[in-house]
């Protein structure tokens, strides 16, 4: 099985700056998926960005971007100009086959 | 918008009663998972399918069952519910491989059971 960690198990964050949530990976395959999603409190799991390995350039979505690293397997999401909204779990995902999910990084944003 | 919805938020039920968890996705996806989520543990997935009738086991499969009778509709089924199954409970569906979205997974609002 493929194995996903998650070495940051709460961080917090001054509004309107970045912080960066790393995310490492064990797998053997070459081609895979990785997302990263946001659960914030009391509320729906939501999709927040999107990689596939066999593609170099980073994934961006607006103020998220990720740094992916396929030969070190790091696949670290990066939120700019953080917003009081962002306060959330974090979760990474690899997926081949299934999903396999990391324990999360607990996010809060502070004013 | 994709919507994912399980039949309830909270659930409380007894040491050995049958427990049932219904989720239903209106966005015509082949595949759907069910997930436990714990504090600490992250996601683990119990079970999942790719078409009616169709089931595998995820990583944590024992104590539970599945149903998927129409596409729609992914039941989860807890036989006989002891207190190390409360838990919250979380459906996703997604689309096959092919397509900008490929196995993006769509989240229902989660199920907190509670056994006593």
């Amino acid at each position: 099985a493929q194995t996903v960690t998650q070495s940051q198990p709460e961080m917090s964050v001054q509004e309107a700056e970045t912080v960066t949530l790393s995310c490492t990976y064990d797998t053997s395959e070459n081609n895979y998926y990785l997302f990263w999603y946001k659960q914030p409190p009391s509320r729906q799991m939501i999709l927040v960005i999107r990689q596939e390995a066999y593609k170099q350039q980073n994934a961006t979505e607006n103020r998220f971007s990720v740094n992916f690293q396929k030969a070190a397997k790091s696949f670290s999401l990066k939120i700019s100009d953080s917003q009081l909204g962002d306060t959330a779990m974090y979760f990474c995902a690899f997926m081949k086959n299934q999903f396999y999910f990391g324990t999360g990084t607990s996010l809060t944003v502070i004013p | 918008d994709v919507k994912v919805t399980q039949s309830s938020r909270y659930l409380v039920k007894r040491t050995g009663e049958k427990v049932f968890l219904e989720c239903v996705q209106d966005m015509d996806h082949e595949n759907m998972f069910w997930y436990r989520q714990d504090p600490g543990l992250g996601l683990r997935l119990i079970y999942f399918s790719y078409d009616v009738k169709m089931k595998e086991k995820g990583d944590i499969p024992e104590g539970y069952s599945v149903s998927r009778e129409k596409k729609e509709r992914f039941s989860l089924i807890l036989e006989s519910a002891s207190t190390n199954q409360t838990s919250m409970y979380l459906c996703a569906s997604s689309s096959p491989a092919g397509g900008e979205t490929s196995y993006e997974q769509y989240f229902g609002p989660g199920t907190r059971l509670t056994v006593t």
